[in-house]
């Protein structure tokens, strides 16, 4: 069964630091999602991408945030200067239709993110 | 941002009783909505969706029932099993977005 990869499983930074997290989504599918949970609270959208261009984002996708689909199968998540407050779990996940009707996002199984 | 709420942190179910999960928005103009199961240590696992014009849905041991005027949506799983055991999130999609706004989550726990 297909599935979303994400690399690495956990990251632990120093505040200040660039990281970089990593996800493969399902082959055929075309929209691309992150979100994030901190510890204790609900998981939160931070944004969409599609065809190559971001769709939508959350107040949380600062200008520290960025996104990119360097090649035809990773899309990944970078945050430029990590912050105390950026350690979270974060998802990725992916979808074959973007309106998000009559389809689910399918997501993987996280990043956790610790910054020091 | 509390658009989508899930007001019991944990629940607790007996073997082949049944499990109702509950969920209120406030946004009556979300349109579509769904429920996702989630074990530690992995990303959330889609269960089962509803459109805002049905009122039920029903996949197996699972249905979701949607009442629009309360702005309350429920899970229902029957029988319930110990593999159930997890956190189920609600979420909720605005018309014409990408995103999906989650509820906080309920622990399941069914015993054997």
């Amino acid at each position: 069964e297909p599935e979303v990869t994400q690399t690495p499983s956990h990251q632990v930074t120093q505040m200040g630091q660039e990281v970089i997290l990593r996800c493969v989504p399902i082959s055929n599918h075309l929209y691309f999602y992150w979100y994030r949970q901190i510890l204790g609270q609900k998981v939160e959208f931070l944004v969409s991408f599609y065809n190559n261009e971001i769709s939508e984002k959350s107040e949380i996708f600062d200008d520290q945030f960025s996104v990119e689909r360097p090649d035809g199968s990773n899309f990944t998540l970078k945050i430029r200067s990590t912050k105390l407050e950026d350690s979270a779990m974060y998802f990725c996940a992916s979808s074959d239709l973007g309106l998000a009707l009559s389809n689910e996002q399918f997501f993987g199984p996280g990043t956790r993110l610790t910054v020091l | 941002d509390q658009q989508v709420k899930q007001n019991s942190p944990s629940l607790s179910v007996q073997e082949g009783r049944i499990s109702i999960l509950n969920c209120d928005y406030t946004n009556s103009m979300f349109d579509y909505f769904l429920w996702y199961k989630k074990y530690p240590a992995e990303g959330p696992t889609f269960l089962i969706s509803i459109s805002s014009i049905k009122d039920k849905n029903e996949d197996g041991r699972f249905t979701v029932f949607l009442n629009k005027s309360a702005k309350h949506l429920s899970l229902h799983i029957v029988p319930s099993q110990p593999g159930d055991s997890a956190v189920y999130f609600c979420a909720a999609s605005p018309p014409g977005t990408y995103k999906y706004i989650f509820g906080t989550g309920t622990r399941l726990k069914v015993l054997a």
